[in-house]
């Protein structure tokens, strides 16, 4: 089955480290997506992506990169320079033909040791 | 900006009818409506397009006025199984603009036997 696959489910991080969040999707979809939420903010859009080796920032890419090496895989790296990485990680994608849902994977839920 | 959902939480006996509301500041291209249940992915449920193109599925509707930059979903006789909090993610503009979705905060309806 076709979907979105994220790993880990649970991340710890320690002070001063970086932790990279993975991403793949076998939906051969050219957009890709990262969302933080918090509880009682809704989802807020960390990065993006259209196309290989091209990604854009979105509201809050402030402590955060990414990579987008192929076009199935779309990495997160939470940075030293987060100082409140605590929240539940989303990553989505869908198709750029026009009006077409975003689908999400299962969620990275990263906590601070 | 973001959307303004309304109202930002609401209890169903089951059997009873809802509306959530999302309200935009911004012209509007398309509107997407999301239901999530506490840690998980969110699901996607219905996509609204300017010109009044609706893609969706469930037994549940919405609507779109492009006037007024809202968007309302309708959920009739509601089951256990609609709890959950629901998000509407808008899309303005056309071209690369309208592949980023911003999302409200979230209505959390609960529905109770």
């Amino acid at each position: 089955d076709g979907g979105i696959t994220q790993s880990p489910k649970y991340l710890f991080r320690k002070e001063g480290q970086n932790v990279t969040l993975s991403c793949e999707q076998n939906l051969n979809h050219d957009a890709m997506y990262w969302y933080r939420q918090d509880p009682g903010q809704g989802l807020r859009l960390i990065y993006y992506s259209q196309i290989v080796n091209d990604f854009q920032k979105g509201d809050i890419a402030e402590g955060y990169s990414v990579s987008r090496e192929k076009k199935e895989s779309f990495p997160l790296t939470v940075t030293s320079a987060q100082k409140n990485p605590t929240a539940f990680y989303l990553c989505a994608s869908t198709s750029l033909h026009g009006g077409q849902p975003q689908h999400f994977g299962d969620g990275t839920r990263l906590s601070i040791l | 900006q973001q959307p303004v959902q309304s109202p930002q939480a609401v209890i169903l006996r089951e059997g009873e009818d809802a509306v959530i509301n999302c309200s935009s500041s911004k012209a509007l291209y398309s509107v997407h409506w999301y239901r999530q249940k506490h840690g998980e992915a969110p699901v996607f449920l219905m996509i609204l397009l300017k010109g009044g193109e609706q893609k969706g599925h469930e037994k549940i509707s919405a609507s779109f006025n492009e006037k007024k930059q809202q968007s309302s979903l309708y959920l009739t006789a509601s089951q256990l199984s609609y709890s959950g909090t629901y998000f509407c993610g808008t899309t303005s503009g056309s071209g690369a603009g309208s592949y980023q979705l911003t999302f409200g905060k979230g209505t959390k309806l609960s529905v109770i036997p």
